[in-house]
């Protein structure tokens, strides 16, 4: 079975610029977060959606926002990038909301801000 | 503000050896522990999770050990491996309802390194 895959796999943007990640689950996983690893250190939480709604945010601006689609595909969305975005952005799945069922992580999309 | 603190932030073990991990927590609410392990280029994996009403759990080589009075646990990795280089992630989450109820609040890592 596949298991979560992410893309693009890299990218580079310029500061003020716009950039779309996308994130497909497991089959049959009606979760999906989205977290931001900066170099050395570990995740950060940005979103759960759950059934295609919004569950949980976690202490990220404005300029960041996702959606979940009914396929359950979801797509992370960061306006007005910053040096301070590159990171490497990970999403990941599981059956049920909340973080204390297994979360099975993608591969993450490395993104580079000049 | 960092809710889970860990240590040490890198660890050579030699093959055969044991490798041990802490992680403290402030946060009473929290209720589920898990570690996770990453490779160069890859998203982290779950290794192992412990909820409080356990002391000790083993999976294997792998052994997490809970304190709740001192809001602490810890990881073991017994028999070490060359293969178990990586970088090794303690969490906690609380309860769904909540908001916090969401989100992994990982630590900020150990890089483990076992010589052969």
């Amino acid at each position: 079975d596949a298991g979560v895959t992410q893309s693009p796999t890299h990218l580079i943007k310029t500061r003020g610029q716009h950039v779309t990640l996308r994130c497909s689950p497991i089959s049959g996983h009606k979760s999906v977060s989205w977290y931001q690893q900066v170099l050395g250190q570990g995740p950060q939480f940005i979103f759960q959606y759950y059934e295609k709604e919004e569950r949980g945010r976690g202490n990220f601006p404005d300029r960041f926002s996702a959606r979940q689609f009914p396929n359950y595909s979801s797509e992370l969305n960061v306006n007005a990038l910053l040096l301070g975005d590159s990171a490497l952005y990970l999403c990941a799945s599981s059956t049920r909301q909340g973080a204390s069922d297994e979360q099975f992580f993608g591969p993450g999309t490395r993104l580079t801000v000049l | 503000q960092q809710q889970v603190k860990q240590s040490p932030q890198s660890l050579i073990v030699q093959k055969g050896g044991i490798s041990i991990i802490n992680c403290a927590y402030e946060n009473t609410a929290f209720d589920y522990f898990p570690w996770y392990q990453q490779f160069p280029g890859k998203g982290p994996a779950l290794l192992i999770a412990i909820r409080p009403d356990v002391s000790e759990k083993k999976e294997g080589r792998f052994t997490i050990s809970f304190n709740k009075s001192a809001k602490q646990f810890s990881l073991h990795i017994m028999d070490s491996q060359p293969g178990d280089s990586a970088t090794y992630f303690c969490a906690a989450s609380n309860r769904p309802g909540s908001n916090s109820g969401y989100a992994l609040n990982f630590g900020k890592g150990t890089s483990l390194l076992v010589t052969p």
